[in-house]
């Protein structure tokens, strides 16, 4: 069982639309990352959360550390948005680092 | 643009044989990390070097190896290739604040 869970798998959306992708957690984490990966498999990360909310752009990332939940929005979604939206949980390894990766969702915007 | 690189890009090998995969980093961080994502999957972590030395692995065979030299680039070392080695193998560096930035990955097939 993956200690990452992401939903939903797929979602296509029109164009404008608003956007919610979801992953839950059940480790540990010392910061969750939602990570972005286009076709090809360049990966950018797009926000690091260890509490509350981000917001760059039309981009809104939210993280609820009690229930172990963390939420990607996209509003006014545009067809450029369409990639894979992947949830990476760092927990912690001996004194470095290690990421938790969900499967991730992959999002098209239809024009 | 994150200002890592890897190399090659594509690479394609005949099963039995060993590959040697690489990244460049950005000066200053002192941790990298090495991923596995499968076609479909999410990335997998291999093992993580911090100035050097392995720092955390994930459940890969020893034929999985790295490096790391001081000049904040890494290897990654793949012995005795199997067909289920092909996938995007995917470097990510980080500053002590363990913001992770990704490279581009380098495709591997095995024939």
């Amino acid at each position: 069982k993956n200690e990452v869970e992401q939903s939903p798998q797929n979602l296509t959306a029109q164009e404008g639309e608003f956007i919610t992708i979801n992953c839950s957690y059940s480790v540990g984490i010392s910061a969750l990352h939602w990570l972005q990966q286009h076709p090809g498999g360049g990966i950018v990360s797009l926000f690091m959360l260890s509490s509350g909310k981000k917001k760059h752009g039309r981009l809104i990332a939210t993280i609820n550390i009690q229930e172990k939940h963390s939420s990607l929005h996209i509003t006014a979604s545009h067809p450029r948005d369409s990639a894979v939206y992947i949830c990476a949980a760092l927990g912690i390894v001996n004194t470095g680092n290690q990421f938790n990766f969900g499967t991730g969702t992959s999002l098209t915007v239809i024009p | 643009e994150t200002g890592v690189t890897q190399s090659p890009t594509h690479l394609i090998k005949t099963r039995g044989q060993q590959v040697t995969l690489r990244c460049s980093s950005q000066s200053g961080h002192n941790t990298v990390s090495w991923y596995q994502q499968a076609l479909g999957q999410g990335p997998q972590f291999i093992f993580q070097y911090y100035r050097e030395e392995e720092n955390g692995r994930g459940n890969f065979p020893p034929r999985f190896s790295g490096l790391q030299f001081p000049n904040y680039s890494s290897e990654l070392n793949v012995n005795a290739l199997e067909l289920d080695d092909s996938a995007l193998y995917l470097c990510a560096s980080s500053p002590p604040d363990s913001t992770q930035f990704f490279g581009p990955g380098t495709r591997l097939t095995v024939l």
